[in-house]
């Protein structure tokens, strides 16, 4: 059973950078992709994009394009996700989730609270 | 970007009664592989979100059989034929088929 483990929750300045990281452990897949989910205060979920474990190709969302960058690391089987030029609008609690071979993302990470304030 | 909208926004629900949620595309959402790329997630308060429902109607590992997607092309449902009190909280569609996108949402909440 795959377990996803987030880094610890982050304070940021506006105009500052955050890297998450999601260890996966367990059975993963090579085709397995991870992608990176966040919610806000008072909003939905939003997605910010994916990157794949076995060839570390990356689809970012259209609001986070040049602002997100996402990454991975198989021989620790982590992925990363660096947002940049952070506002408080980003404040929100940032999830990873496993994406097998299959439809639906399966595994979810326990999430890390960002807060962004000066 | 391919949008998705859910109805109702906010369900109040009597336990053992029958809900509905109603999602739709601006695009259809059928696959080259024959699957519609549309699943169903429940948040519930303090907690990640959990997969319910993946390619439109396939019950995810350990989801109660009380919950059953169906649907086709741009217009899918989740129903939840007996609502029990650990249902709450919010309910979104996602599709998969050109990036990923989640609907707005719908609380669901006890009367």
């Amino acid at each position: 059973q795959v377990q996803l483990v987030q880094s610890g929750a982050e304070v940021k300045k506006p105009g500052t950078s955050v890297k998450v990281s999601c260890k996966a452990s367990g059975s993963t897949f090579s085709g397995d992709y991870f992608h990176w989910v966040r919610r806000a205060p008072g909003q939905g979920l939003e997605w910010l994009g994916r990157v794949s474990h076995n060839t570390g190709h990356t689809e970012y969302g259209q609001k986070f394009q040049g602002r997100v960058t996402m990454t991975r690391d198989t021989s620790v089987t982590t992925a990363y996700m660096e947002l940049s030029s952070l506002t408080p609008d980003d404040t929100a609690v940032y999830y990873c989730a496993r994406r097998p071979p299959a439809p639906g993302m399966d595994v979810w990470g326990q999430g890390t609270t960002v807060t962004v304030s000066s | 970007e391919i949008v998705l909208t859910q109805s109702p926004l906010s369900l109040p629900v009597t336990p053992g009664e029958s809900a509905s949620i109603s999602c739709r595309s601006s695009l259809s959402l059928l696959h080259s592989d024959g699957r519609y790329y549309l699943d169903w997630y429940l948040q519930k308060p303090g907690q990640p979100p959990q997969l319910l429902i993946r390619a439109a109607s396939t019950r995810a590992s350990g989801v109660p059989d009380r919950f059953s997607g169906s649907g086709s092309g741009s217009d899918f449902t989740l129903t939840i034929s007996a609502v029990a009190a650990e249902d709450v909280g919010d309910y979104y569609c996602m599709q998969a088929l050109h990036a990923e996108t989640f609907g707005p949402g719908t609380k669901v909440e006890i009367k």
